[in-house]
């Protein structure tokens, strides 16, 4: 079975500062795919970043990247130049081949940013 | 267009009445999701239509009946519904299921937000 920890049930960061989103998995299977998602208080789960399991490097989308460490089975997410429009839920979530057609989610970090 | 609607974006019911959310993509996408979201909690995995066959069932109760009438189109029929059902329905969509790959990230809709009185 899958499973995704995030360890910080809440995060406040300074604005224009850097921040680390935390995310732990634990997979018995050697192909699977990491996602990061963000949900503002409107509802809608917007897709951030994606990592693959056999990705030589951390993925980047902009403000966004992946500090993916496969030997410790963490994928944090760090966002540089926080914004207010940061502020949000963050879910970490995982796809794998024995859990086919779902995600794992984790229990979400919920994210302030301070003007 | 990279968009998942979700119509009604609110929703009140009693526990007789029937109601439907409604869904749609037009980004070619073969796999669609429903998902039940209780506040502050992560997305819960109810029903996941592959190439418009029912291919996962969570156990879900049987007054929640999806419906798959076209690939772009996916539909949740509500009836005989409990104040405990009150949450956010979150609808999603994949260009295929059960991959691991880039390819595979969800879009999801804004959801509708259900109360049942």
């Amino acid at each position: 079975a899958q499973k995704i920890t995030q360890t910080q049930p809440g995060m406040f960061v300074q604005e224009k500062e850097a921040v680390t989103l935390d995310c732990t998995y634990d997979t018995s299977d050697q192909s699977y795919g990491l996602f990061w998602y963000k949900q503002p208080s409107s509802g809608e789960m917007i897709f951030l970043i994606y990592q693959g399991s056999y990705d030589e490097q951390n993925a980047t989308e902009g403000r966004y990247s992946l500090n993916f460490q496969k030997a410790r089975k963490s994928a944090n997410l760090v966002i540089s130049a926080s914004q207010l429009g940061d502020s949000a839920m963050y879910f970490c979530a995982m796809r794998a081949p024995t859990n086919a057609g779902k995600s794992t989610f984790g229990d979400g970090t919920t994210l302030t940013v301070k003007p | 267009d990279t968009e998942v609607t979700q119509t009604p974006k609110h929703l009140v019911m009693g526990m007789t009445n029937k109601k439907s959310l409604k869904c749609e993509q037009h980004m070619g996408h073969r796999a669609m999701y429903w998902y039940k979201q209780k506040a502050k909690k992560p997305p819960e995995l109810m029903f996941v239509y592959s190439y418009e066959k029912l291919s996962i069932n969570e156990s879900v109760p049987s007054r929640f009946s999806p419906e798959c009438p076209n690939s772009s189109l996916l539909n949740l029929h509500l009836h005989a519904l409990q104040p405990e059902d009150s949450a956010l329905y979150l609808c999603a969509s994949s260009l295929r299921g059960g991959g691991t790959g880039s390819s595979y990230e969800q879009y999801f809709g804004p959801g509708t937000r259900l109360t049942v009185t």
